[in-house]
């Protein structure tokens, strides 16, 4: 079983919609991390925190909004988004932000009609 | 800057036989790691195996090891005995151990395992 929880597995959204993914882990570790996966490519890194502060953000647009309320949760809002941005949305954590393998949830798989 | 390259967008390979995928990187900075990772059609990421920059000995899980060659900047991953929950997506991963980096991925390889 995985020790990272994501929700919601499946979401579908209007573009006119605002949304949030959320992300959890109790292993204590201080890095959390938002990837973003098309199909048959890579992850993509969208944002990393550190020790709960906002430490990569890898040019991502304004209607992907981070937020980090505590070393356990990660959230990522959504609002007017784009078919594009359809994809599956990997939330990591490792002890820190250079230390140690990164333990993936099973993603939030999203759709934007 | 960093860069990981995997050539083989596909592998196939018969139960019980060993598999290897390559992996190739590209770094200035002497001070990485390097990771490998299983992504089954379930859509979750498994991590498999880690490599350390100054690591003298290759890196071994269970089935998985590491090929290690640090002149060439490879990173091949060997899989012995493959069975057929093998098959899914593998990528080969890299992080540099500075401030303001994160873990990319390579394009990946899709394995594919046969009775």
């Amino acid at each position: 079983d995985t020790e990272v929880t994501q929700t919601p597995k499946h979401l579908v959204m209007g573009m006119t919609n605002k949304k949030s993914l959320k992300c959890e882990q109790h292993m204590g570790h201080r890095a959390m991390y938002w990837y973003k996966q098309k199909a048959k490519k890579p992850p993509e890194l969208m944002f990393v925190y550190s020790y709960e502060k906002l430490s990569i953000n890898e040019s991502v647009p304004s209607r992907f909004s981070p937020e980090c309320p505590n070393s356990s949760l990660l959230n990522l809002h959504l609002h007017a988004l784009q078919p594009e941005d359809s994809a599956l949305y990997l939330c990591a954590s490792s002890q820190g932000p250079n230390t140690g393998e990164l333990f993936f949830g099973e993603g939030s798989r999203l759709t934007v009609l | 800057a960093q860069k990981i390259t995997q050539t083989q967008p596909g592998m196939f390979v018969q139960e019980k036989e060993a598999v290897t995928l390559d992996c190739t990187y590209d770094t200035s900075d002497p001070s990485y790691g390097l990771f490998w990772y299983k992504q089954p059609s379930s859509g979750e990421m498994i991590f498999l195996i880690y490599q350390g920059s100054y690591d003298q000995q290759n890196a071994t899980e269970g089935r998985y090891s590491l090929n290690f060659q640090k002149a060439r900047k490879s990173a091949n991953l060997v899989i012995s005995a493959s069975q057929l929950g093998d098959s899914a997506m593998y990528f080969c991963a890299m992080r540099l151990n500075q401030a303001g980096t994160a873990l990319i991925f390579g394009k990946g390889t899709t394995l594919s395992v046969s009775s």
